[in-house]
């Protein structure tokens, strides 16, 4: 299965609206996680099951979708976002990694 | 905290073979998928391979399915990778990372900082 994550990277103002997309080549449910990724820094999951936040996230991260097309949205940049995120599926337990998207203030 | 600690990292020639190692800590084992996913320097994350808890069901991405075999010896708290074949392509920071499963919703939760595996001649 192939994730198309689009856009590969993005300047926003803080205070902005930041949406990320993610499509799958083929019908993945809800299969589809969200990490964040800074600097010299592990990968840290934000979004599991394309909608449910993982605890301790601040709520101003959401994840929306099923199927083929998901969406993920920061509603309101903060200078700490500043990352790369990637989309992660997992359908039949064989998983692909979107290319990421570099969110820059 | 979980601990991961990867090792086995190394320069070798295409066609060579290596073995990575990551030693785990902190958590019970053998209660979890594992898995190893790479990362190209400054490029994007890719995973790699898949483990249930028993070692029983193994998931491998395509381009090193028949190369690459990844394994666990659960009496030493321990995940491998045992790399054949190797090509400049499979370049990148390894990373072996832990892996959560809710309600039959799965993500890596835990990640080792990497070992390096460089294929040149």
């Amino acid at each position: 299965i192939q994730m198309t994550q689009s856009p590969s990277s993005l300047s926003a103002s803080v205070g902005d609206r930041v949406t990320i997309t993610c499509q799958a080549s083929q019908d993945i449910n809800k299969y589809l996680n969200w990490y964040q990724q800074k600097p010299g820094k592990a990968p840290k999951v934000l979004i599991y099951g394309a909608s449910i936040l993982e605890a301790g996230v601040p709520s101003r991260f959401s994840g929306s979708g099923s199927g083929t097309y998901f969406t993920f949205t920061i509603s309101s940049l903060q200078p700490e976002d500043i990352a790369t995120y990637y989309c992660q599926q997992y359908d039949n337990l064989r998983w692909t990694f979107g290319q990421g998207t570099k969110v820059e203030i | 905290e979980v601990q991961l600690v990867e090792s086995g990292g190394g320069l070798v020639q295409p066609g060579g073979s290596l073995r990575l190692s990551c030693a785990a800590s902190r958590f019970t084992f053998n209660n979890y998928w594992m898995g190893w996913a790479r990362q190209v320097s400054g490029k994007g994350l890719e995973w790699v391979a898949n483990i249930n808890q028993d070692g029983s069901a193994r998931f491998y991405m395509d381009s090193v399915k028949g190369r690459f075999t990844i394994s666990r010896d659960n009496a030493k708290n321990s995940l491998y990778l045992q790399m054949n074949s190797l090509r400049a392509d499979d370049t990148a920071v390894y990373h072996c990372a832990r892996i959560l499963e809710r309600s039959g919703y799965y993500n890596f939760d835990y990640w080792g900082q990497g070992t390096l595996v460089t294929v040149s001649s």
